[in-house]
């Protein structure tokens, strides 16, 4: 099944800075999306990427998709102390079930 | 904006006790699953639901758990008889197609002493 590894672990950074994301996975893919977790709450989605694209903007987030290099990369523009959650890759196959399978995800902390 | 509900947001509970997670998808959505995370843990699969039937389930799910769409809105989680393990975060999940978005609900946290 699919599941993304996300680096680095954690990430801290200032507020106004960037903080970029990376993802590898391991098989073919339909798309890949991005989620974020806030402590406690249910995952958000961010944005979805298809495998013929390779890059995506909504709002302050840019992701990027290399199929030939199975990664992916989620960047975050002028980052905001409410950025500050863990983010989560989810490659998702041909499955039939639609289930997306998350990894431990990167911890981002943006420091006001 | 629609949403995924889920009750009861916090459910305390002994050892060997009978659990019911319930859960609301988006109306219009096809598919539905469960997910759950142990405190510092990721967040694991357990259960896809499609059609009125089990699509996948993980090893996790094994016999001590069930699903159900009982009336066509709910899309409940049993849980028959609980174990210290079971204490954790669930997650239930709702999408519109098989290749889109999951949208989650806030989840119900299920302490079991």
């Amino acid at each position: 099944s699919q599941q993304g590894e996300e680096d680095p672990q954690a990430l801290s950074i200032q507020e106004g800075e960037n903080a970029t994301m990376n993802c590898s996975y391991k098989t073919s893919i339909n798309n890949l999306q991005w989620y974020r977790q806030n402590s406690g709450r249910g995952l958000v989605h961010l944005i979805l990427i298809r495998s013929n694209e390779r890059e995506k903007h909504s709002g302050r987030l840019r992701v990027t998709l290399d199929t030939s290099k199975k990664s992916s990369s989620l960047l975050i523009t002028a980052s905001r102390a409410a950025d500050t959650a863990s983010y989560f890759c989810a490659p998702q196959g041909s499955s039939n079930t639609g289930k997306l399978i998350f990894g431990q995800g990167t911890t981002l902390q943006v420091k006001p | 904006e629609p949403e995924v509900t889920q009750t009861p947001s916090h459910q305390v509970t002994q050892m060997g006790q009978e659990v019911i997670l319930r859960c609301v998808p988006i109306s219009n959505h096809l598919y539905f699953y469960w997910y759950r995370q142990i405190l510092g843990q990721k967040v694991e699969f357990l259960v896809s639901f499609y059609n009125n039937e089990i699509s996948e389930k993980s090893e996790i799910f094994d016999d001590q758990f069930s699903v159900e769409r009982p009336d066509g809105s709910n899309f409940t989680l049993k849980i028959r008889s609980t174990k210290l393990e079971d204490s954790a975060m669930y997650f239930c999940a709702s999408s519109e197609v098989n290749t889109g978005e999951l949208f989650f609900g806030e989840g119900s946290r299920l302490t079991v002493l």
